[in-house]
């Protein structure tokens, strides 16, 4: 069973803090995925990775970075939190499987509040 | 760029009577997924379609993919109040290679009243 962790389900920062959300997943899935969610709009894309140190933008990065060291973990960096910030951020993770299923599997989210 | 547009936004029903969420794509699709995010909880992955004008059953659930690959549907038979959630559609963008970028539509909330 695929099982993606996110660092803390619940976290409360001030405008200006550096911020670290991190993802872990244990099925050795290459693809890995940050996205925010907010109410009426969806799931939008923030940045995604398909190897160890590879990153790519995705439809909202601005004010946000990422990085993957590790094959398991991949983690977003939000270098100066702002009150827009605020937000559910949900992490996902999938394997390249060419013409097969490629499903995603989410990690429980963290509700960021900046203040 | 590339939307996947969802309908509607909010569905309130009676236990008992149907329900249909629609997924429209600006381009063609190789694939469509669907997922399901109880209230509280992460979207959780119901199925994938593949092929133009591909029919999927999963109990009282049916998901259809246009003939075009462009639209994709979910109806629900006799809603239930364990159906409540909020169902998005996510399409795969022809031509994406292996990343398995998706992209979501924006999700249909759907209330039960019992």
């Amino acid at each position: 069973d695929v099982k993606v962790t996110q660092s803390s389900r619940y976290l409360v920062k001030r405008t200006g803090e550096k911020v670290f959300l991190e993802c872990v997943q244990d099925m050795d899935h290459e693809n890995m995925f940050w996205y925010r969610q907010d109410p009426g709009l969806g799931l939008r894309l923030i940045y995604f990775s398909y190897d160890v140190k590879m990153k790519e933008k995705g439809d909202i990065p601005e004010g946000y970075s990422v990085s993957r060291e590790k094959k398991e973990r991949f983690s977003l960096i939000l270098e100066s939190a702002s009150t827009n910030q605020t937000s559910m951020y949900l992490c996902a993770s999938s394997l390249p499987l060419a013409g097969a299923t490629d499903t995603q599997y989410f990690g429980p989210g963290t509700r960021l509040t900046v203040l | 760029g590339q939307q996947v547009m969802q309908i509607p936004q909010y569905q309130h029903v009676q236990e008992g009577e149907d329900f249909t969420t629609y997924c429209n794509s600006s381009t063609t699709l190789s694939n469509i997924q669907w997922y399901k995010q109880r209230p509280g909880g992460h979207p959780v992955f119901l199925i994938q379609l593949v092929k133009s004008g591909e029919v999927k059953k999963q109990k009282r659930l049916t998901f259809q993919f246009g003939e075009a690959k462009k639209n994709s549907s979910l109806h629900i038979t006799a809603t239930q109040t364990t159906d409540v959630g909020t169902y998005f559609c996510a399409g795969k963008k022809t031509g994406s290679g292996n990343t398995g970028k998706l992209i979501f539509g924006q999700g249909t909330t759907l209330q039960v009243k019992p």
